[in-house]
């Protein structure tokens, strides 16, 4: 059973980066998943941020693609993310998850099928 | 970036009712579309794939069906644990984007 953990600090000052791990546990991060981050705002929807795969090759939202930075630690099994510029509206539960591919019918796609607890990050000074 | 839209926002039944929730793409996603529950201070869990596919352990009660760029979750008996806030996700492209989401409530 795979098992993803987030950590980090919860509070991040105005103008500052957000730092936050995710180890993962009961599987490999070398496996052939990509994994990625998630946010919801306190009362929101979710919105995606972006993703990994094992090799280094990244995917990310383009509305946050310049401020973000996704990277991993194959050594750790764990997978990283740095938000640049933070401000109040970064302030967020933010989920790490592994997505997984699956083919049906003859089309092939992908799910988030695992995720970590959250871990909410307020941007406060 | 594909714009997911939920229907509606909120809405109120009773355990036993039939609930129907919509999703609607901004674009043609094949069946490209997921469904999730999310409970509150939980993470997502996943319902359904490709639009119609129930993921391991799901209750039967939950179905998806759908094409193109409308979907629809139903759950056939509302159940006490049903109680929470469905998403529908689309994976027909990178970036991956969610509906704004649609609360059930007990009436």
């Amino acid at each position: 059973q795979v098992q993803l953990q987030e950590s980090g600090p919860g509070l991040v000052k105005p103008s500052g980066t957000l730092s936050l791990t995710c180890a993962v546990s009961g599987g490999s991060i070398s496996s052939s998943n990509w994994w990625s981050w998630v946010r919801q705002p306190p009362g929101k929807g979710l919105e995606w941020i972006g993703e990994i795969y094992h090799s280094g090759s990244t995917n990310y939202n383009p509305s946050l693609k310049s401020r973000v930075t996704i990277s991993v630690d194959k050594s750790k099994n764990q997978f990283s993310l740095k938000l640049s510029s933070v401000t109040a509206a970064d302030t967020a539960v933010y989920y790490c998850a592994r997505k997984e591919g699956y083919c049906s019918g003859g089309s092939c796609g992908y799910y988030f099928d695992y995720w970590g607890q959250g871990t909410l990050v307020t941007v406060s000074s | 970036d594909i714009q997911m839209t939920q229907s509606p926002s909120s809405l109120s039944a009773s355990v036993g009712d039939r609930v129907t929730i919509t999703c609607r793409a901004s674009q043609s996603i094949s069946n490209y579309l997921n469904w999730y529950q999310q409970k509150p201070g939980k993470a997502p869990k996943l319902l359904i794939y490709a639009a119609s596919s129930l993921q391991s352990g799901v209750p039967s009660r939950f179905s998806g069906s759908g094409s193109g760029t409308d979907f629809t979750l139903t759950i056939s008996s509302l159940q006490p644990e049903d109680f929470a806030t469905y998403y529908c996700q689309q994976s027909y492209s990178t970036s991956w984007t969610f509906g704004q989401g649609t609360k059930v409530e007990i009436k």
